[in-house]
Formats: structure tokens, sequence, C-alpha cells
């Protein structure tokens, strides 16, 4: 079974421009969720998605957004970058079993940097 | 305000002998308690869990150990080998919550040498 998929891998933007990341969950996965990794903050939750619905925000200002398609691949988008927002950005899948056991996998991230 | 931590950025282990590294969490809320390793380039790969109402969980090499009066919980590897070199993430959830939103530590780096 494929991985979880992060498009692209790495990206380079300047300040004031949007970007937009793509995550493509485990066939069979219906809930991704999306954490900045930064060096100094560790990982940070940003928002999570069930079904094409947001579950859960984290604490980030709106311009990150995201949304979850009909066949669970999912965005993010940043809008107005900041140097600040230069992170690997990580997205994960989750699914449960049978059991009501969950289990969540990661992708390879994003790197953006922001000049 | 970082509800997990972990207070050590870096451990380093001579091939062999045990790895012990540690986590704390703030909020009694946390009912389930998960470590992660990282490789440079690699999404975090999940490792073992706990359950809060367990204290010990082995996986083979890999113990977590919880002790919730304390809200400290630490993974023993042993032996540790020179592949398990990595960033290691302790994370925790919300009693009522899901895997979708877990709060992470910042990660300790462990190194292994021979």
């Amino acid at each position: 079974k494929a991985g979880v998929t992060q498009t692209p891998r790495y990206l380079i933007k300047t300040r004031g421009q949007q970007v937009t990341l793509s995550c493509s969950p485990i066939s069979g996965h219906r809930s991704v969720s999306w954490y900045q990794q930064t060096p100094g903050q560790g990982l940070q939750f940003l928002f999570e998605y069930f079904s094409e619905t947001q579950r859960n925000k984290g604490n980030f200002p709106g311009r990150f957004s995201g949304r979850q398609f009909s066949n669970s691949r999912s965005e993010m988008n940043v809008s107005t970058l900041e140097l600040g927002d230069s992170a690997l950005y990580l997205c994960a899948s989750s699914v449960r079993d049978r059991g009501l056991r969950e289990t969540q996998y990661f992708g390879p991230g994003t790197r953006l940097l922001v000049l | 305000d970082q509800q997990v931590k972990q207070n050590s950025p870096s451990l380093s282990v001579q091939e062999g002998r045990i790895s012990i590294l540690n986590c704390d969490y703030t909020n009694s809320m946390f009912d389930y308690f998960l470590w992660y390793k990282k490789y440079p380039a690699e999404g975090p790969t999940f490792l073992i869990s706990i359950s809060s109402i367990k204290d010990k969980n082995e996986d083979g090499r890999f113990t977590v150990f919880l002790n919730k009066s304390a809200k400290h919980l630490s993974l023993h590897i042993v032996p540790s080998q020179p592949g398990d070199s990595a960033v290691y993430f302790c994370a925790a959830k919300y009693r009522g919550s899901t895997l979708g939103r877990l709060y992470f530590g910042r990660g300790t780096q462990l190194t292994v040498w021979p």
C-alpha cells in the first residue's frame, strides 16, 4: 500500500506570496491532519479534516487554511507569506480499524522557504 | 504554551547500552501517549504508544513507562543500535479527541555511537 504523499517536496517563495501544498492520504484513510514543524516550536497542529469537514483547528492565524476533497486528498493554503512561515509542513492520515484502534501515518513533508 | 515537554534536546549513548528519553506533560486530560521517530527528510514514524490506564508497554527493544502522578513518561531502548540515531518525539492526545490532533514535544536527538 502506498504511503502518504506530499507535493511538492520543496518550495521557495517570497514574502507576500501565497502557497498551496497537497497531501494524498493512504488509500482508505479518511482523516487528514496538517502540522507545522519549526526548529523553535517543534511540531504544531494546524488542522484536521475528516470526510471533507474540518474537525479540529489549531492556533494559527486565518492566513492558514485547508480543505479536503471527496477522495480524501487535502490541500493547505498559506496566504500573504511571512518569513516565519518557513517550516516543514507535515501531513498525516489515520484510520480506525474495526477494533477502534486508530493508527496515524505521516508523509515526508513539504519544506517551505520564504525569502 | 508547550503542554508536552522534552527537556533534553540531545542524548548520546554507546551502542549496546540503554537509551532513556524523557517527556513531561502538563495537562491531566491527556489519555494517550505516543513516541515517534524521525529521520532527516522523512516524516515521523510511529514507534510505540501507551494508554493512560497502563503504566508500561513493551514492543521488542522499546518500552514506554508512564507515571501519571508525575505527569512523566519515558522511552527505553535496549540495546541501543546505531540505526536508532534519529529525533524522537513524544506526543499526547486529549481524552475524547482523535489521533488526528496530537500535541508534540520539541524532540530529542538521539545519537548512538559504536
